[in-house]
């Protein structure tokens, strides 16, 4: 069964730091990915997402994230952070289950991000 | 506003009532999903429907029991549920099962007593 791994749970930064979160998957085929971020008492939302095509994916916010294969990787990145991008992030991913169809999206266990002003 | 919307937004109820959560998507999708979300647990996934047909299950207990009356609408049945039941429980919709960029609800926060 796939799962996801997020190395993470609970980052502090200051204004200004750069963001890595980690994102490990274990699936060997065809899979998406992506990133959610949850804002305090906010609906979870879509920051990025990979199907296919150039590995390094560009998202709202000035977020990015990197598809490595060979790694089972898709880390999400940020080269500035703000207080406003306190929040907890989620990664996801499902898999081709057949044909054209993907299974279930199974996520990791979230990393909340708390960014001091 | 997600185009997903999920009511009620809070709910408490005993252990012996019977409740439905209801979910609403106006994105024209036609896949719709119920996840629950524990503190300090990864999102689970309980519930797929495409084109108004279960497709997965992931092995829910049967005091939660969903329909799906058309591709827009997603309820999730509760009857004689457990205090460990309590969580929020989210509602998503993506367009189908190859594009599964999936549409969040604001969810439902369930209280067990």
């Amino acid at each position: 069964a796939q799962s996801v791994s997020q190395h993470n749970h609970h980052v502090i930064l200051s204004e200004a730091a750069s963001l890595e979160l980690g994102c490990n998957y274990s699936y060997g085929g065809t899979v998406n990915l992506f990133w959610y971020v949850q804002y305090p008492g906010q609906h979870l939302q879509l920051l990025l997402k990979y199907f296919s095509g150039d590995p390094l994916v560009k998202g709202i916010k000035g977020f990015e994230a990197e598809f490595i294969k060979s790694k089972f990787s898709f880390n999400l990145r940020k080269p500035s952070v703000q207080w406003s991008d306190t929040a907890e992030y989620f990664c996801a991913v499902n898999a081709r289950a057949g044909g054209t169809s993907y299974g279930k999206l199974t996520f990791g266990q979230g990393t909340i991000l708390t960014v001091h002003p | 506003e997600t185009g997903v919307t999920q009511t009620p937004r809070h709910l408490v109820m005993g252990m012996t009532n019977k409740k439905s959560l209801k979910c609403e998507q106006h994105l024209g999708h036609n896949a719709m999903y119920w996840y629950k979300q524990s503190a300090k647990k990864p999102l689970e996934l309980m519930f797929v429907y495409n084109f108004k047909e279960q497709t997965e299950n992931n092995s829910v207990p049967s005091r939660f029991s969903p329909e799906c009356p058309n591709s827009s609408h997603l309820f999730l049945h509760l009857h004689t549920l457990q205090p460990e039941d309590s969580a929020l429980y989210l509602c998503a919709s993506s367009q189908d099962l190859q594009n599964t960029e999936a549409f969040f609800g604001q969810g439902t926060r369930l209280t067990v007593v």
